[in-house]
């Protein structure tokens, strides 16, 4: 299975928005609601941010929100504030019992 | 509070076989489907394999790489998670979390065990 498409960086300004994009095919991102977002600080764990495309976990800021138009997913972060400044990885259920993440982004706040 | 803490990582030589374990609290491990995910030097996040609970079937579920080589188990009992790692390879040389998975995301994850397989 191969992984999704995430740009390899993304940035913005503090007070700015920023969306990261997630592409996939029919198979995974396009045939299921089962994209979820996380992020990693340097040196720690993922963290959950966005599941089933839109919801987010309880603690998440509403700054973060997903959506999803055919095969691609995509993760926007408003109101970008400098501990928003991490790796984010994408990942979609992809049948068979398989699942597969996106290649990262790594957010710069300038 | 869910805590996921893994154990058994360190060296190990190509061919030879490692045991993680993860422990887990906070939550209901025997309803709960566990994955492992790993993450090499530098490298993004790759998932390796899925147990679903007992009651739902216990059935596991590998990633291309590691099919026929890894295996996951569970001990409901003592709320405890394994993945089985034989025939080891320098590729499979990562830090290795287990999560708690659902509805296909996994809601948290573990501090992680670095695995690394060196000659």
């Amino acid at each position: 299975q191969s992984a999704l498409t995430q740009p390899p960086s993304a940035s913005g300004s503090p007070g700015q928005s920023v969306t990261i994009t997630c592409t996939g095919t029919s198979s995974d991102i396009g045939g299921y609601s089962y994209v979820s977002w996380y992020q990693q600080h340097p040196g720690k764990a993922p963290k959950l941010m966005i599941y089933e495309v839109t919801k987010r976990p309880s603690g998440v800021p509403d700054r973060f929100s997903g959506s999803k138009s055919a095969n691609t997913a995509s993760l926007t972060v408003s109101g970008l504030q400098t501990e928003d400044e991490a790796d984010y990885y994408c990942s979609s259920y992809a049948g068979s019992n398989n699942l597969v993440f996106g290649g990262g982004t790594k957010l710069t706040v300038l | 509070e869910v805590q996921l803490v893994e154990s058994g990582g360190g060296l190990a030589k190509p061919g030879e076989s490692l045991r993680l374990s993860c422990t887990a609290s906070g939550f209901t491990f025997s309803t709960a489907w566990m994955t492992w995910v790993r993450q090499a030097p530098g490298r993004g996040l790759e998932w390796v394999g899925r147990i679903k609970s007992k009651t739902d079937g216990g059935t596991t579920d590998f990633a291309a790489p590691v099919r026929g080589r890894f295996t996951i188990s569970r001990d409901d009992s003592k709320n405890t998670l394994y993945l089985q790692m034989n025939s080891l390879k320098t590729d499979d040389t990562a830090v290795y979390y287990c999560t708690l998975y659902t509805f296909g995301s996994s809601h948290y994850w573990g501090q992680g065990a670095l695995v690394t397989v060196s000659s």
